[in-house]
């Protein structure tokens, strides 16, 4: 268990579907991030949340929609995603904004658009 | 605009060997360099940290080094096991304002028996 958990782990949905991605983190962190990963490219940073309040949003589409309730949880609201957009959708937290500290990883959501 | 850049993309080795796996960075002002380790599906997992005054970092059989004038690091896997089958990245922060991490597109190394 790596003290941050991601659901659903797999996702498959149409272009006209909503969903949303769920993370939680047990580990006390006060940042919480979003990244994307695709194939044969580096992780992207999407979003990133410092004590509930969003710091940062990297030039994402407004069809990604993130939603930081507390400190522990953080959702990705998807909605009319392109093909394009399928990819590993990687949560991660640390103990503090900024990136000093390490970043901890959720497992990932293998997210399928058709 | 700050770059990581692995090398090899990926690797075959036996297990048992020794490989060494390369990361230059274009990052500046640098804070720290970091490895991470990636399983296949899983998400990725920190194996080092180094920062400007430090050279060598281990971790078991991982050796990271890091010459900050040359702007290099590497990562060394001492006597493979098949449990190093990953993809290994190199993460690189700036320092001052929000210290963003850029991160490298990996390595991929299979061990084979």
């Amino acid at each position: 268990e790596t003290g941050v958990t991601q659901t659903p782990r797999h996702l498959v949905m149409g272009m006209t579907n909503k969903k949303s991605l769920k993370c939680e983190q047990h580990l006390g962190h006060n940042a919480m991030y979003w990244y994307k990963q695709s194939a044969k490219k580096p992780l992207e940073l999407m979003f990133v949340y410092s004590l509930e309040e969003r710091v940062e949003n990297n030039s994402v589409p407004s069809r990604f929609s993130p939603e930081c309730p507390n400190s522990s949880h953080l959702f990705l609201h998807l909605h009319t995603l392109q093909p394009e957009d399928s990819a590993l959708y990687l949560c991660a937290s640390s103990p503090t904004s900024g990136f000093a500290g390490e970043l901890f990883f959720g497992e990932g959501s293998r997210l399928t658009v058709l | 605009k700050n770059q990581v850049e692995q090398s090899p993309q990926s690797l075959i080795i036996l297990e048992g060997k020794n490989c060494t796996l390369q990361c230059n960075y274009t990052v500046s002002p640098f804070s720290n360099l970091r490895w991470y380790k990636q399983d296949t599906g899983r998400g990725p997992v920190s194996l080092t940290i180094m920062t400007f005054s430090e050279n060598t970092k281990s971790n078991g059989r991982y050796t990271a080094t890091l010459d900050a004038d040359t702007k290099q690091s590497s990562l060394h896997i001492t006597a493979s096991q098949l449990s190093d089958s990953a993809s290994y990245i190199c993460v690189v922060s700036e320092s001052g304002g929000s210290y963003i991490p850029t991160f490298g597109r990996g390595t991929s190394l299979i061990v084979h028996p």
